[in-house]
């Protein structure tokens, strides 16, 4: 298995800031991915991050607003950038094993801007 | 139509009840189905994981994939009040693709 922890766990923001996460994984994973979950709402990818290279994006995520870096196997940021009210959420960070198969969760890192 | 559907419920039963959560899906190139845990103010727990069609057995868990129908179940026997949750179902159609995941159902057990 892999333990995930997430720093800084909560955070309240003012509007326009910016705000980097951090995720540390316990072993060396494949795939990093950072997820958006909403209040009421699933789990929504944001992007996968890439080891030495830029992370792939998904619709409606752009690199200038969330931009990530994985320096190593074991090691991603998120940043929410230039922050706005409708950025309060959670955010996950999620991780494979090698064998593919099972995919981990930190506990999320709580953001609320104002 | 979105990809997952779960109904966010709520959910209330006692103590003992047999409980169905259940999803459907639209993509037919699912092939690997997993159900998350996720208590309040924590990151989701994976809970199972099924692989194509079939039923996996896990304790008070069961988990049944039916992808002629496109669509996924989880059996809790014996509810418990630690099984107060909320349950996401999540797939994906190969390995070392990224989860989608269901809205999630709440769970709540009363003693």
């Amino acid at each position: 298995s892999a333990v995930i922890s997430q720093k800084p766990s909560r955070d309240i923001c003012q509007r326009g800031t910016s705000l980097t996460i951090q995720c540390q994984v316990d072993s060396q994973v494949t795939m990093m991915f950072w997820y958006r979950q909403q209040p009421g709402q699933s789990l929504t990818l944001i992007a996968t991050a890439n080891q030495g290279s830029e992370a792939t994006y998904e619709s409606g995520f752009v690199i200038d607003k969330f931009p990530i870096s994985r320096p190593n196997l074991t090691f991603s940021t998120l940043t929410v950038s230039n922050m706005s009210p409708e950025d309060s959420s959670i955010y996950l960070c999620s991780a494979y094993t090698r064998n593919q198969e099972t995919q981990y969760f930190g506990p999320g890192t709580r953001l609320l801007v104002l | 139509q979105k990809e997952v559907e779960q109904d966010p419920g709520p959910l209330s039963v006692p103590e003992g009840a047999i409980v169905s959560l259940n999803c459907t899906y639209s993509n037919s190139a699912f092939q690997y189905f997993m159900w998350y845990r996720q208590y309040s103010r924590k990151g989701p727990e994976l809970l199972m994981y099924t692989y194509s069609s079939g039923n996996k057995e896990d304790g008070r868990f069961t988990a049944q994939v039916d992808k002629s129908s496109k669509y996924i179940s989880l059996f809790i026997r014996d509810s418990q009040p630690s099984d107060s949750a909320t349950y996401l179902c999540a797939m994906r159609p190969q390995a070392g693709t990224a989860l989608i995941f269901g809205k999630g159902t709440t769970l709540s057990v009363s003693s």
